[in-house]
């Protein structure tokens, strides 16, 4: 079946745009994650959605992050007014729920001029 | 914040060899521990979601151990080959909470 897919996989982009990355989840995952992953760093926790739940968003760096999952299944995540630090490499991925495995999408290779 | 630690860093091995790795974690309130494998240029791949104390886990050459009483758990290679050479990330959560990754641990496995 389908894995997970994120589009684009490459976004480049000038400082002071806004971007949206799109990620379409495993049919049926209830939960969804986001992740990005900056050079030579680890995976860091962006946001989480678990079915009708309220969103847990607590791994946003800066409010010019946000994210929304519609009709519990495609998401977006919006990055606004972009900065160079933002550049990374941003990963989704989903599952049935929190205690079994995460499928990971090929990630959006995003760079910000 | 769920701090998760893993340790080594990173790991050169000879083909035939056999390793491991640790992942440390906060004890209270856990929820469950999972291993992802990540090869360059590809994404995670998992390996093992463990969720009770003492539980093993093993697939092919690859296995792993559990303790949630003191936080910490390993994962094994038998006999590395050198397609086993990615990052090994682990990962925890606590009751209610996100999952919240390591750095991992990079393995290179020399022919």
């Amino acid at each position: 079946g389908a894995g997970v897919s994120q589009s684009p996989s490459n976004k480049v982009t000038e400082k002071g745009k806004d971007v949206e990355l799109r990620c379409d989840p495993i049919s049926g995952h209830t939960a969804l994650y986001w992740y990005r992953q900056s050079l030579g760093q680890g995976l860091e926790f962006l946001i989480y959605f678990q079915g009708n739940s309220a969103p847990d968003k607590s791994g946003l760096p800066s409010d010019r992050f946000s994210a929304e999952r519609t009709g519990g299944s495609v998401s977006t995540l919006t990055i606004q007014r972009t900065q160079q630090e933002d550049s990374a490499v941003y990963l989704c991925a989903s599952s049935l729920g929190r205690d079994t495995p995460q499928y990971f999408g090929p990630g959006t290779r995003l760079t910000v001029l | 914040i769920l701090n998760v630690e893993q340790s080594p860093q990173s790991l050169h091995v000879q083909e035939g060899d056999s390793t491991n790795f640790t992942c440390s974690f906060p004890s209270s309130n856990f929820y469950a521990l999972h291993w992802y494998r990540w090869e360059t240029a590809k994404s995670p791949e998992a390996l093992f979601v463990m969720t009770l104390n003492g539980d093993e886990k093993k697939k092919g050459r690859i296995s792993a151990t559990l303790n949630t009483k003191e936080g910490y758990s390993y994962l094994y290679i038998k006999g590395s080959q050198p397609e086993d050479s990615a990052t090994y990330l682990c990962a925890s959560n606590q009751a209610g909470t996100a999952l919240i990754f390591g750095k991992g641990t990079t393995l290179s496995v020399s022919s």
